[in-house]
């Protein structure tokens, strides 16, 4: 089975505007990660949320963990060009210890000017 | 701001072949790990080293693959044998702390196997 579907898989909106992604899982986790990867490039931790917390805000990203639902959801708000790029959710599974990560497919989020 | 490097950037070898990725760390780190992306899939765990062995595989990483520390400050991953479809980007992560759980990542290897 897939850990981590994100949808849409792909999403455009324009400059300014607010993105929301979402993000389902199978297992039970410690802890939900948000990643961004600009095209071709490495990934850069966004934001992290235990298993215990329900919202977390970082400068203009909102997170949000449902555990009964097995669900996440990444709101970027007044999305600017440079937060065109794919963002992936990752989980920590506590069976596996807090080491391996499992990401999801991605969305790819394209912000038009 | 301290990161993860990783060299090359790109590597093209020949199917049959030998290909050893590098990748340093953040000093002070203690916890490394492989990731790859087969190109417009999603990142796959291959592998991660604590403490001077492996503390956990996927079944991707098989005899093929190797990891070591040799000198205390690169992380390589050697694949003896390389297949075509080992062809991917190949991230290296690095982690303090377990507690926070926060993995950097490096900029990757795109492997390219001909």
């Amino acid at each position: 089975s897939q850990q981590g579907e994100e949808d849409p898989q792909a999403l455009s909106i324009q400059e300014g505007e607010n993105a929301t992604m979402n993000c389902s899982y199978k297992t039970s986790i410690n802890n939900l990660q948000w990643y961004r990867q600009n095209s071709g490039r490495g990934l850069v931790h966004l934001i992290l949320i235990r298993s215990n917390e329900r919202e977390k805000h970082s400068g203009r990203l909102r997170v949000t963990l449902d555990t009964s639902k097995k669900s996440s959801s990444l709101l970027i708000t007044a999305s600017r060009a440079a937060d065109t790029a794919s963002y992936f959710c990752a989980t920590a599974n506590p069976n596996f210890g807090n080491e391996k990560l499992t990401f999801g497919t991605g969305t790819r989020l394209t912000i038009i000017p | 701001e301290p990161e993860v490097t990783q060299t090359p950037s790109h590597q093209v070898t020949q199917m049959g072949q030998e290909v050893i990725l590098r990748c340093v760390p953040i000093s002070n780190h203690l916890y490394f790990y492989w990731y790859r992306q087969i190109l417009g899939q999603k990142v796959e765990f291959l592998v991660s080293f604590y403490n001077n062995e492996i503390s956990e595989k996927s079944e991707i990483f098989d005899d093929q693959f190797s990891v070591e520390r040799p000198d205390g400050s690169n992380f390589t991953l050697k694949i003896r044998s390389t297949k075509l479809e080992d062809s991917a980007m190949y991230f290296c992560a690095s982690q303090g702390d377990l507690a926070k759980n926060i993995q950097y990542f490096g900029a990757g290897t795109r492997l390219s196997v001909l």
